[in-house]
């Protein structure tokens, strides 16, 4: 079984630009996380998806933004990227089959550095 | 809302020494608990879960953790170290509530193992 795909794994931008990040979850997962992982602040909730649909959301600004499509597959998108925009971003996958078991499987994460 | 607190950023063990490492939380209902491990450049991996079954659980790598309802702890020992579990450990909380995949994570615990 193929696991959580990200891609793509590394990338350099510069202030002011965009990013979009995808991730593919594992075959038959229909919840998809992200996470924002740096240094100084540690692994932080960005937003979830289920079916489409944002499910829960961090304390992010509205730069960051995300979405799910019908098979299951995300994206997730920064505009007008700042220097502490760099960080791992991480997509998790989840089954949910009933009550949350937060047992997520994650990808290897994107890279993204912002000069 | 849920917390967790990694006692110690940095643990160094001896290869073959036990290894303990310190998570508390904090959570007004009975929360999931659950331990990851990312190895450098990697995401994150699953060790256990703690999901109010036993509370003793045995993970993956010779890993266990004990949930204590009186000392608010879930701490991960092994009883033997070995080289490739230098790593950096995470533990993380979430409420046990249907349709949550929202993860808190603590900040980390850097696993060192001395030859």
């Amino acid at each position: 079984k193929a696991g959580v795909t990200q891609t793509p794994r590394y990338l350099i931008k510069t202030r002011g630009q965009q990013v979009t990040l995808s991730c593919s979850p594992i075959s038959g997962h229909r919840s998809v996380s992200w996470y924002q992982q740096t240094p100084g602040q540690g692994l932080q909730f960005l937003f979830e998806y289920f079916s489409e649909t944002q499910r829960n959301k961090g304390n992010f600004p509205g730069r960051f933004s995300g979405r799910q499509f019908s098979n299951s597959r995300s994206e997730m998108n920064v505009s007008t990227l700042e220097l502490g925009d760099s960080a791992l971003y991480l997509c998790a996958s989840s089954s949910t089959t009933g009550v949350g078991t937060g047992e997520l499987f994650f990808g290897e994460g994107s890279r993204l550095t912002v000069l | 809302a849920q917390s967790v607190t990694q006692l110690g950023s940095h643990v160094s063990v001896s290869e073959g020494a036990l290894v303990l490492l310190r998570c508390n939380y904090s959570s007004s209902v009975p929360p999931y608990l659950f331990w990851y491990v990312q190895y450098p450049n990697q995401g994150l991996q699953l060790l256990l879960k703690y999901t109010s079954a036993a509370t003793l659980v045995k993970g993956i790598n010779g890993f266990e953790a004990e949930f204590k309802k009186s000392e608010t702890s879930f701490h991960l020992t092994k009883p033997s170290a070995h080289m490739s579990d230098a790593a950096e450990y995470f533990c993380a909380v979430s409420p046990p509530v249907f349709g949550n995949e929202k993860l808190t994570f603590g900040t980390g615990t850097r696993l060192t193992i001395i030859p």
